[in-house]
């Protein structure tokens, strides 16, 4: 069972707001150690989304964005296209573990 | 253009051995933290292990801890990953990644069966 929560699922409207959360503890996001985002469409390779908490790699449109507070964070979707269907991620360190964790996945899917 | 190619895996019995390598081109290698990450088919991304620019630190996750082990050699610009003891629940894509705050990128995995 991943330490980092996830919803299984989220579903949203084409052009609507989705946010999918991810929520962690004292020892990952919550001990301030960086959260990443990842999104990986059915039979390719994950491919990061937001890195940092909040930063997009170059080629990734601004509709995707991420925060943090406290021991959660969350990766934001606006404008919800349906390319978008797709599993997402989210990662952190821990320390009482001495590794990297990912949470369970969330998939999206586009009505 | 930064690259990751992964090889090595296949099918494997119970118990047994094999070693998986990962070839980066395009970036200054030995300045990088690596990772090995793998995928069990339908499953979620499971982190395998970590392996500093120079090696000091390695970090494995408790499921593979003990059997697997990971390495690198900066002259050659490749990570490796030596898997032994394998299970049937060690089945999936592996994939090799770099430094995970630096946004990537990822290999195009591995794909390792582990049976009889």
């Amino acid at each position: 069972q991943s330490v980092l929560t996830q919803p299984p699922s989220v579903s949203g409207a084409p052009g609507q707001r989705v946010i999918i959360s991810c929520t962690g503890s004292s020892s990952n996001v919550g001990a301030g150690y960086d959260v990443h985002w990842y999104q990986q469409l059915p039979g390719t390779v994950p491919k990061v989304l937001i890195y940092g908490n909040t930063n997009r790699p170059s080629g990734v449109p601004d509709r995707f964005s991420g925060s943090k507070s406290g021991t959660s964070a969350s990766l934001v979707i606006t404008g919800l296209q349906a390319e978008d269907e797709a599993d997402y991620y989210c990662q952190s360190y821990d320390s009482s573990l001495s590794g990297v964790l990912f949470g369970g996945g969330t998939k999206l899917t586009v009505l | 253009e930064v690259q990751l190619v992964e090889s090595g895996g296949g099918l494997v019995n119970p118990a047994g051995s094999l070693r998986l390598s990962c070839a980066a081109s395009g970036f200054t290698f030995s300045s990088y933290t690596m990772n090995w990450v793998r995928q069990a088919p339908g499953k979620g991304l499971e982190w395998v292990s970590s392996i500093s620019s120079a090696s000091s630190y390695i970090y494995y996750a408790d499921s593979v801890k003990g059997r697997f082990t990971i390495s690198r050699d900066n002259a050659k610009n490749s990570l490796y990953l030596q898997m032994n003891s394998l299970r049937a629940e060690d089945t999936g894509v592996y994939y090799c990644a770099r430094d995970f705050a630096v946004a990537g990128p990822w290999g195009q995995g591995t794909l390792v069966t582990v049976s009889s």
